[in-house]
């Protein structure tokens, strides 16, 4: 049963830390996205990959976020430095080629930042 | 451009009554329409789609939808609803852009009291 796997599970860390998030998407999946989950923001997506090609990354803020593909079975997003406003549930997901897909959700990484 | 609005942040419901969560859609292109289910600490799974051809769409766990064009909708139902459905229902939206981004609702929680 091929899944999308996403690590850490947990992470608690302090502001000004930088945080590493790590998704492996499905095999044979083209298409990888990050989203992030607040209680007041809901479901919002922060970047999406094609072919290991960023496609839009416009959700996210550029002076601490920065996602990479360094290759098909590895999806990363970073924030340096953290701060506390970054605390929330940050999703990938992945797809196999078109807008018609579904998309298949990690369980998610619960980022908290004291 | 593209926007989701799902009716209702939190719809109550007894056991074996009928399920309604309603979505409206707003999309320049003819859309791809989707509902994900996402249960406690867990990331979000499809639960059925509209791509194109027959405008009702069965999922799984006995949910269906309808797309109607003219009322610009895609209300999810189930005849009776289940303890076990008792999550947060995603409503989201993409369309034959070439762009890939998925936009989805602020989501609705469904309680289910026996």
């Amino acid at each position: 049963d091929a899944r999308v796997t996403q690590t850490p599970r947990d992470k608690v860390t302090e502001m000004g830390q930088e945080v590493t998030m790590r998704c492996q998407p499905i095999l044979g999946h083209n298409t990888v996205f990050w989203y992030r989950q607040t209680m007041m923001q809901g479901l919002e997506l922060l970047a999406y990959f094609r072919n290991r090609a960023p496609l839009d990354d416009s959700g996210m803020p550029k002076d601490r976020f920065s996602a990479e593909m360094p290759d098909a079975t590895l999806a990363t997003l970073k924030i340096q430095p953290s701060e506390p406003r970054d605390s929330a549930v940050y999703f990938c997901a992945s797809g196999p080629d078109g807008e018609a897909d579904t998309q298949y959700f990690g369980p998610g990484t619960r980022l908290t930042v004291l | 451009a593209q926007s989701v609005t799902q009716l209702g942040s939190h719809v109550s419901v007894s056991e074996g009554a009928l399920v309604l969560l309603r979505c409206n859609y707003s999309s320049s292109v003819p859309p791809y329409l989707f509902w994900y289910v996402q249960y406690p600490n867990q990331g979000l799974q499809l639960l059925l789609k509209y791509t194109t051809g027959a405008t009702l769409v069965k999922g799984i766990n006995g949910f269906e939808a309808e797309f109607k064009k003219s009322e610009t909708s895609f209300h999810l139902t189930k005849p009776s609803a289940h303890m076990s459905d008792a999550a947060v229902y995603f409503c989201a939206v993409t369309g034959n852009t070439g762009g890939f981004k998925t936009i989805f609702g602020a989501g609705t929680r469904l309680f289910v009291k026996a």
